[in-house]
C-alpha cells in the first residue's frame, strides 16, 4: 500500500510563481524522497532528505521535513513551463521498504 | 481494484544464479516501469515497457539484465548470473496512460 500522500492532487500556476506541494506519511521513516515524472517517462530523483534534517535546497527546489507532523513540503520557486510534471514523495520507513504517494500533477502555464 | 503486486517480496540468491522478479500491474494498466534502488539512494530508472514492447531501456545494464511484459501474465525482470552488486530493492510501477504511476511494494534481492 502507498504510505505517502501528496496534496494537492493537481496544481495549476502561472510561470514565475512558486509551487508548493505537500506530503504526509504515517510511520516513522529513515528518509523521504521527492521525484518528478514527466509524461511518458520514468521517475527522476530530485532530492532526499534524512529524518534528522529539517530543510534541504537544490537549485530552485526547497524541501522541508517535519517528523513531528509526519509531513514534508516541496517548494519550486520561480516556476517554468518545463516544471510541468507529476511530483511524488516516497518514504523509507524503518524497515527500508519504500512507499510512494499518488503524486501531485503540476501544470505551469507560460 | 488491487494495487500493483510484486513477488517475491524478498529473494535470496547465490552468486551466479538467476533472479526472476515479477510485477503484476493494476487492472487495465498497459504500461510498466522498473526501478532499482540501492541502500540510502533514490530510485534509478531501468526500463519502460508496454504490452509486448520495450519502449525505453536506457537504464538497463547492457549485460545479464532483461525485461519483458508479455501479452498475458506479469512483467518479468530477469537477472542472470547475479553478483553481489545486484543486491538492491527493485520496484515496478504501472500506469494506464503514461501520466501517472502506481508503485508496487518492491522486491528486495540479496545476493550472497
Amino acid at each position: 500500500s502507498q504510505q505517502g500522500e501528496e496534496d494537492p492532487q493537481a496544481l495549476s500556476i502561472q510561470e514565475g510563481e512558486n509551487a508548493t506541494m505537500n506530503c504526509s506519511y504515517k510511520t516513522s521513516i529513515n528518509n523521504l524522497q521527492w521525484y518528478r515524472q514527466n509524461s511518458g517517462r520514468g521517475l527522476v530523483h530530485l532530492i532526499l532528505i534524512r529524518s534528522n534534517e529539517r530543510e534541504k535546497h537544490s537549485g530552485r527546489l526547497r524541501v522541508t521535513l517535519d517528523t513531528s507532523k509526519k509531513s514534508s513540503s516541496l517548494l519550486i520557486t520561480a516556476s517554468r513551463a518545463a516544471d510541468t510534471a507529476s511530483y511524488f514523495c516516497a518514504t523509507a520507513p524503518d524497515n527500508n521498504d519504500m512507499r510512494f504517494g499518488a503524486g501531485t500533477r503540476l501544470t505551469v502555464k507560460p | 481494484n488491487a494495487g500493483v503486486m510484486q513477488n517475491p517480496r524478498h529473494l535470496v540468491r547465490r552468486r551466479g544464479q538467476e533472479a526472476r522478479l515479477r510485477c503484476s500491474p493494476m487492472k487495465g494498466h498497459s504500461h510498466v516501469y522498473w526501478y532499482r534502488q540501492l541502500p540510502e539512494e533514490g530510485l534509478k530508472f531501468m526500463v519502460y515497457l508496454q504490452k509486448e514492447n520495450i519502449i525505453d531501456e536506457s537504464g538497463m545494464p547492457k549485460e545479464r539484465f532483461s525485461a519483458e511484459f508479455p501479452k498475458e501474465g506479469p512483467s518479468i525482470l530477469r537477472i542472470q548470473q547475479v553478483v553481489r552488486g545486484d543486491s538492491a530493492a527493485y520496484f515496478c510501477a504501472s500506469s494506464p496512460d503514461r501520466d501517472r504511476e502506481f508503485f508496487g511494494p518492491g522486491t528486495r534481492l540479496t545476493v550472497l
